[in-house]
Formats: C-alpha cells, structure tokens, sequence
C-alpha cells in the first residue's frame, strides 16, 4: 500500500523567509496531493493540491512542487509570516478518497 | 470555519463509560468520515460512509460504533474504551468517494480516557 514520508518533522524559520517541506511517496498510482494546515485547537484545513497532471501550482506565497519521476512533493511558503506557525501535512491518493497522510510538520515562525 | 462542525469539543470517560461524539456538515456533501489523530502518529483513516452507507472499516476495534442517519450527520459511539483509545477524533467530509475530493475537517473531539 501507500506510504508517505515527510520531512522535516519541525522547523523554525525568521520571519520573511522561505520554508519548504518535503514529501516522498511510495505508489506510482497515486495522482492527487493534497496539503493541509492544522492550527492549534483546530482541524486540517486544505491549503492547496496538486494532481499529477502538473507539475507546479501556486497561491499567492504557498507553492507546490511535484517529481513523478522521483516520487516526491514540496510545499513551498515565501515571505512567512507569525500566522504561517502551525502543522503542516502532507498527503497522497490513488485518485480515491483514501488519503494517507504524512506524519506533519511542526513550523515556527519566529518575529 | 469550514462547515464541519463537531460535538463535545472535549470529553472525558472512564473505561467503563458510553458516550457519542457528534458530527454535522452543512456542505451538502454526500460522504462523511472518522479519523483519529495521536500524537506522533499520521491521521488514521477509521470509518467512511457515502450516501448513508458505510464503505470502509479500517480495522478498527468494535468498541467503536459509527452511525450516519443521513448524509448531514455522523456519529461515534464509544464504549468501554481503553487508556490508548485516547486522542482527537476529526470528522470530514467530502462530495463523495467517487474519487479523490476535498476533505473538510472539523474541529474534531479531543477524548481522554481515564
């Protein structure tokens, strides 16, 4: 079955600059890439997502990245912000509503 | 908020206890799910329904009871539970199973059991 690494398991970044995270996938079958952001006290909210389709998508500073080829995926946040500070994980789907998630990653945004 | 709300915010019981944990979405959605999150763990996919039917028990132990009425509401009902049973359990939601939809999260339930 599917397996989803992620790393790093934390990090700290100044504010205004860039963090990346990255995720490696086990199944060349899985095609859609969603990433979510868990605040303290609240639930994963989808950020942004990515299909096998294309290679890069963007929303304003989140960006991500995918390697078909190497089985991997990035989350890129430029600029950060105090407000980026959270948990971010990462996940892969056959195209099914079986998601397997990462095991997060804990930012900090220092000011 | 992302429409998905979910009920007791907190709960705590005793091995020995029952309780429900409720979930509502006001998406319109047709499929709803259980997840438990432990720290350090990924989130585990428990149960999924799509238009009321159950389509995926992920293994997991039947002290732990769903319930989906309709495709608004899902529920989880818990009994003599165990000390490891304790975590977050989030709700979601999606359009359907038909493939790989958005997700919506609740705030989820955070159970201790004593």
């Amino acid at each position: 079955g599917e397996n989803v690494e992620q790393h790093p398991s934390t990090l700290s970044v100044q504010e205004g600059d860039s963090a990346v995270i990255k995720c490696t996938y086990s199944d060349s079958a899985s095609n859609y890439f969603p990433w979510y952001k868990q605040e303290l006290g609240k639930g994963p909210q989808l950020i942004i997502d990515i299909r096998s389709n294309v290679g890069e998508k963007k929303d304003q500073r989140i960006a991500v990245t995918l390697n078909k080829t190497a089985k991997h995926f990035s989350l890129h946040i430029t600029e950060t912000q105090p407000e980026d500070s959270a948990v971010y994980f990462c996940a892969g789907s056959d195209s099914s509503y079986k998601l397997i998630f990462g095991s997060g990653t804990r930012l900090l945004v220092r000011p | 908020e992302t429409g998905v709300t979910q009920t007791p915010r907190h709960l705590v019981m005793g091995m020995t206890n029952k309780k429900s944990l409720k979930c509502e979405q006001h998406l319109g959605h047709n499929a709803m799910y259980w997840y438990k999150q432990s720290a350090k763990k990924p989130l585990e996919l428990m149960f999924v329904y799509n238009f009321k039917e159950q389509t995926e028990n992920n293994s997991v132990p039947s002290r732990f009871s769903p319930e989906c009425p309709n495709s608004s509401h899902l529920f989880l009902h818990l009994h003599t539970l165990q000390p490891e049973d304790s975590a977050l359990y989030l709700c979601a939601s999606s359009q359907s199973t038909g493939g790989a939809y958005e997700q919506y999260f609740g705030p989820g339930t955070r159970l201790t059991v004593t």
